[in-house]
C-alpha cells in the first residue's frame, strides 16, 4: 500500500489566493483527519470524518477554512482567502476499522504551505 | 478533553535508556494512553498504547502507575535515529478526544 498520499507537497502562494490541499487515504480506511502543525502551536486537529461524514470541525480556525470528503478515497482542505498566518504544515491521516482498536492513525507526508 | 503535560525537550547519549514522562491528571476511566513519534519532515507514527501497568513492543515500553495520572515511555538503548518528537495522547480508543497532540517532547540523541 502506498500509504496516505497528499498533494502538493509544497505550496507557495500570495495572500488572498485560494489554496486547495488534497488527500488520498489508505484504501479501506473509514476515518480521515486533517491536522495543522506550527512551531508555536504544535500539531492541531482541524477536522475529522467518519465514513465521509464530518464528525467534528471544532478545530477549523475560521470560515476561511473548509473541508470536504466526496468519497472514501479523496478529501480536500480549502483555504479561501489565504493569509500569512495560515503558513504551516498540513497533515492528513487515516484510520481503519481494525486500527480503531488502538486508535492508530496513519499520517501522510504533509503539505508545507507558505502564504506570502 | 484530557490534556497532557510533557517536557519540551530532552537530550540523551547513544546507548542510554530514555524515559519520557507524561502527566495526565484528568484522565477518564475510558481513556487510553497513546504515544506517537515524529521524525523531521514526516508525519507522526504510532508507537504504543496502554491502559494500565506495563505494555511492551519491539520499539518501546509504556509504564502506567495504578492511579493512571501519568505514564512513562521508555526507549531502550537509543540511537541517533531515535532523535524525534514524541507525543503523548490521552482519550478513548476511537473517539475524537484522543486527538490532542500538542507540542510533544523533542528528544535529541547525542553521539
Amino acid at each position: 500500500d502506498a500509504g496516505v498520499i497528499q498533494s502538493p507537497r509544497h505550496e507557495v502562494t500570495e495572500m488572498g489566493q485560494e489554496v486547495t490541499l488534497r488527500c488520498k487515504p489508505i484504501s479501506g480506511h473509514n476515518s480521515l483527519f486533517w491536522y495543522r502543525q506550527t512551531m508555536m502551536r504544535g500539531l492541531e486537529l482541524l477536522i475529522y470524518f467518519n465514513n465521509n461524514v464530518p464528525i467534528d470541525d471544532s478545530g477549523m480556525p475560521e470560515d476561511r477554512f473548509s473541508a470536504k470528503m466526496p468519497n472514501a478515497s479523496f478529501s480536500t482542505l480549502k483555504i479561501q482567502p489565504s493569509e500569512p498566518r495560515d503558513s504551516a504544515v498540513y497533515f492528513c491521516a487515516s484510520r481503519g476499522w481494525k486500527a480503531a482498536v488502538n486508535n492508530e492513525q496513519f499520517f501522510g507526508p504533509g503539505t508545507r504551505l507558505t502564504v506570502l | 478533553l484530557a490534556k497532557t503535560t510533557q517536557p519540551i525537550s530532552m537530550d540523551s547519549y547513544e546507548g542510554q535508556e530514555v524515559n519520557i514522562t507524561c502527566s495526565h491528571n484528568n484522565i477518564a476511566t475510558n481513556d487510553y494512553i497513546t504515544w506517537y513519534q515524529q521524525f523531521p519532515s514526516q508525519g507522526p507514527r504510532f508507537i504504543i498504547q496502554g491502559y494500565k501497568t506495563k505494555v511492551t513492543n519491539e520499539v518501546a515500553s509504556l509504564f502506567i502507575p495504578a492511579d493512571r495520572k501519568s505514564s512513562t515511555l521508555s526507549l531502550p538503548r537509543v540511537s541517533l535515529s531515535d532523535t524525534a518528537v514524541y507525543y503523548c495522547l490521552v482519550g478513548d480508543k476511537a473517539g475524537a478526544n484522543n486527538l490532542f497532540f500538542g507540542t510533544g517532547t523533542r528528544l535529541t540523541v547525542i553521539p
